[in-house]
């Protein structure tokens, strides 16, 4: 059964709102989430590193006053893109980290943002 | 630098036919992890196999199957038999021991015609 969920899976919403993605882990506890972007027949670019009772870390080139990521539980992560621009368009997906025998990144289904 | 490189953007192929996907990787740790993932048009990434550093078996799950070779950093999959439902975007990532963080390829997109 699927480890990570998110919500919405799809979203529209017109350029200045902000929409807010919320990622869960289901089976287990999450100190450590990742957020991702795919443009359109690109690879995964990591965000941003989101670490349950701490500020994120963000990758270079990606600002953290627009991508607000709040990691308030060890089940879930929320990505909030304020805002929002049509450039912001993109596939989003979320992941967490299970270390130990797995060390293995869990993936989100995504969801897939529309600023229009 | 890239850590790891998918030289091959775009394959097709008729049905049945065996396919083989390259993933050249970089590192100086000796301790890694290496993955393939399937992104079907969906989106959702689809976990396929997870190798360690220290395992050189190849393996075989079905029609799939992996080659690792340390001595040119290279972790090849190839599909037997290709059917169309293979068709899909396929990534192939690098965890260093002691980082969280995955470096994915550029990806693959494999188009198996019927």
């Amino acid at each position: 059964g699927a480890v990570v969920s998110q919500h919405p899976s799809r979203v529209i919403c017109k350029s200045g709102t902000s929409v807010k993605i919320e990622c869960r882990s289901l089976d287990f506890q999450a100190t450590t989430m990742f957020w991702y972007r795919q443009f359109p027949k690109q690879s995964l670019m990591l965000m941003a590193t989101s670490n349950e009772g701490s500020k994120a870390t963000y990758e270079q080139g990606v600002e953290k006053d627009k991508f607000l990521i709040n990691h308030a539980s060890l089940t879930l992560s929320t990505l909030t893109v304020t805002s929002a621009h049509p450039e912001d368009s993109s596939f989003y997906i979320c992941s967490t980290y299970r270390g130990g025998r797995t060390d293995t990144q869990y993936f989100g289904p995504g969801t897939r943002l529309t600023v229009l | 630098a890239q850590k790891v490189t998918q030289a091959q953007t775009e394959i097709s192929v008729v049905e049945k036919e065996d396919v083989t996907l390259d993933c050249v990787y970089e590192t100086r740790d000796t301790t890694y992890y290496l993955f393939w993932y399937k992104q079907p048009p969906s989106g959702e990434l689809v976990f396929l196999i997870r190798r360690n550093s220290f395992d050189e078996q190849n393996e075989i799950s079905g029609r799939y199957s992996w080659n690792f070779q340390k001595s040119t950093s290279s972790f090849n999959f190839t599909i037997t038999a290709s059917q169309v439902v293979d068709s899909a975007v396929y990534f192939c990532a690098l965890s260093e021991a002691g980082g969280h963080q995955f470096y994915f390829g550029t990806g693959t997109s494999l188009t198996v015609i019927p």
